[in-house]
């Protein structure tokens, strides 16, 4: 069964300070992973998204990391600011060609509370 | 460009009632989904449309959801009758052609509370 799991599932950080937010899944074939953030009330935004050949990609205060030889990635977020407070979903897709490929399996999320 | 619109943003209704969404994605997107995101988690495909054609939807309880795109632009999403397990925000996306890495745009979602 595909699964994306993610850790830590809620984190407090001071404005300023750096965090990682972590990232394992079981898709299989694997095509693509994706952080997405969602502010409250809102839908989730694309931040990254990288191919099972890339081993990083940034956005800005936004590092994701990928290791498909582990299944793992993690997202960086450096110097955090008030409006860094979201949640913060992991997001796989599968290998495939035709429309139907692109199901996407999503993670519960990480929400993030950066305090001043 | 304009994002994917949704209404309501909010309802509230009783168990046993019934209630429709609405959603008008970016235009030219051929491919529209609609998620359902309870608390805490991440969201679950309900259903997915390539135009006005279903290509997925396996996961639509159909015995009390339906969904249509009639004419391949915007959709609508509803439950009969409403349980309180339905409580949750319901998020409409589309993407260009639904092809493999395309990015979803997300809308705001509409909240539902079940009673």
């Amino acid at each position: 069964k595909n699964q994306v799991e993610q850790s830590p599932q809620s984190l407090i950080i001071l404005e300023g300070k750096n965090c990682t937010l972590q990232c394992n899944y079981t898709v299989s074939p694997f095509s693509n992973l994706r952080w997405y953030k969602q502010d409250t009330g809102r839908g989730p935004v694309s931040l990254t998204i990288m191919t099972f050949s890339e081993n990083t990609k940034s956005n800005g205060r936004y590092t994701a990391t990928l290791d498909a030889d582990t299944k793992q990635s993690s997202l960086h977020i450096t110097a955090s600011q008030l409006s860094d407070s979201a949640s913060y979903i992991c997001v796989v897709g599968p290998w495939g060609i035709k429309a139907a490929g692109n199901k996407l399996t999503f993670g519960g999320g990480t929400r993030v509370l950066v305090k001043p | 460009e304009a994002g994917v619109a949704q209404s309501p943003r909010y309802k509230i209704i009783e168990k046993r009632q019934s209630v429709a969404f609405w959603c008008n994605p970016i235009s030219g997107h051929a491919t529209l989904y609609w998620y359902q995101q309870i608390l805490g988690q991440g969201p679950k495909l309900l259903i997915q449309f390539q135009n006005n054609g279903v290509v997925d939807d396996s996961q639509l309880p159909k015995d009390r959801f339906s969904a249509e795109r009639l004419k391949g632009v915007d959709s609508t999403l509803k439950i009969q009758p409403a349980k309180l397990e339905d409580s949750a925000v319901y998020l409409c996306a589309s993407s260009l052609w639904g092809r493999v890495g395309e990015t979803q745009y997300f809308g705001p979602g509409t909240r539902l509370l079940v009673l």
